[in-house]
């Protein structure tokens, strides 16, 4: 069983458009993030969220929203899609304390 | 200037040489990752650290939190040891800074 598993794992869409990207962990981590990688390689943090709690939020635009349903689930809802979007998305897991470190397989958004 | 500045960018070694990888920090931390990202771009966390050193098989990571320091060795590195190493913090602030990574080549 994949541990941090994020759908799809490809997505070609159009500007403009609204998507989501969904993670899922079965490793009863307390807390989720969503990255960014960009064209350079360049990670950056974008939300962590700590037993459903929003406890990161770095300056992204309002376009991207964080939704956890419970503490294994954090999707990325995505509205008016830009070019400037395109990058790989990673979600992770781990302990509150950080130990655990998990990673899935990245989505790589690719905006037309 | 980043927050956690790594060196060096881009590493080619001869198989079984030991490899070091520094990062440094300006920032209180509350611990330090080190990742691995492979050439098929999945990422696996190696080490977290808040002091001393921490070791698992061929991997040492040791940080010098007075110096804001960290260090990643591979001993005896292995052409599947090929790949980005990233260091990142976790700060005392509840910001999480990457480094840019730097891009090792082990040669056969």
């Amino acid at each position: 069983d994949t541990a941090v598993s994020q759908t799809p794992k490809y997505l070609v869409t159009q500007m403009g458009n609204d998507k989501s990207i969904k993670c899922e962990q079965n490793l009863g981590h307390d807390t989720m993030y969503w990255y960014k990688q960009d064209s350079k390689k360049f990670l950056k943090i974008m939300f962590s969220y700590n037993n459903k709690e929003l406890i990161i939020n770095e300056t992204v635009p309002n376009r991207f929203s964080p939704k956890s349903p419970d503490k294994a689930h954090l999707n990325l809802h995505i509205n008016s899609l830009e070019l400037g979007d395109s990058a790989v998305y990673f979600c992770a897991s781990s302990h509150r304390t950080g130990d655990g470190y998990t990673f899935g397989s990245g989505t790589r958004l690719t905006v037309v | 200037k980043n927050e956690v500045e790594q060196s060096p960018q881009n590493l080619t070694a001869q198989e079984g040489e030991f490899i070091t990888i520094n990062c440094s920090y300006s920032v209180g931390i509350s611990a330090l990752h080190w990742l691995q990202q492979h050439p098929g771009g999945g990422i696996v966390s190696l080490f977290m650290l808040s002091s001393g050193k921490k070791k698992h098989g061929r991997l040492i990571a040791t940080i010098n939190i007075q110096e804001k320091h960290s260090s990643l060795h591979i001993t005896a590195s292995h052409p599947r040891d090929s790949a980005v190493y990233i260091c990142a913090v976790s700060s005392t602030g509840n910001q999480f800074y990457f480094g840019t990574g730097t891009s090792l080549t082990v040669i056969p």
